[in-house]
């Protein structure tokens, strides 16, 4: 199975800060990959498709970057709604599987 | 508006069997696979199976094979997840997803269903 490992697993910022959440895979999973928020007692949003593809209606604030086995997810000015669990996916083979996740705290 | 609507948490046993459910509208539901993901109380989430347009494919993660099934009926705009020989591992809020296009990529989730698995 390819594992999927995010850094940092937990992060502070402030408002209008900008940062970057990396997903590194155990093997070359191409571009086939995605990034979902999560926000506490909802269900995931699809945020970024096929590596670095924003979603309809996902703001432009949000961009995402790699190919191979790194890949990087950038909140370019954080808003208050961006403070969420945030979550890389592969679907280059089954079984997919998600990475553990990283939490950004205000 | 895409809406997808879990039903059928509950508690249940070790051992015990338990019927997911999805309700799908504001959409073509026939022309999408369908998925279940899950997410243990705490923790993050896992691709549980996939189903394409007409059944004839199916997916499973290994831990859930010859226990779960996942099936559908397009008359009804429903996906199902019949768990069988349920564990205390198998707690989790159970999400209902829409895939996009042919691929597993997760565009659009229900709110969720608790499974709780405990004596």
């Amino acid at each position: 199975d390819i594992q999927l490992t995010q850094s940092p697993p937990f992060l502070s910022a402030s408002v209008g800060d900008r940062v970057t959440i990396t997903c590194r895979a155990s093997q070359d999973i191409s571009n086939f990959l995605a990034w979902y928020q999560q926000k506490p007692g909802k269900a995931p949003k699809l945020l970024i498709y096929t590596a670095s593809t924003l979603q309809s209606g996902v703001p432009s604030r949000f961009s995402g970057s790699g190919s191979g086995t790194e890949f990087t997810l950038t909140v370019a000015s954080l808003q208050p709604e961006d403070f969420a669990t945030y979550y890389c996916q592969h679907r280059h083979s089954y079984p997919v599987t998600f990475g553990q996740g990283t939490r950004l705290d205000i | 508006e895409v809406q997808l609507v879990e039903s059928g948490g509950a508690l249940v046993q070790p051992g015990g069997s338990l019927r997911l459910s999805c309700a799908a509208s504001g959409f073509t539901f026939r022309n999408y696979w369908m998925s279940w993901v899950r997410q243990a109380p705490g923790k993050g989430l896992e691709w549980v199976a996939n189903i394409n347009q007409d059944g004839s494919a199916i997916h499973y993660v290994d831990s859930v094979k010859g226990r779960f099934t996942i099936s559908r009926d397009n008359a009804k705009n429903s996906v199902f997840l019949q768990m069988n020989s349920l564990r205390a591992e198998d707690t989790a809020v159970y999400f209902c997803a829409r895939l996009y296009g042919d691929v597993t990529i997760f565009d659009f989730w229900g709110q969720g269903t608790l499974v709780t698995v405990s004596s």
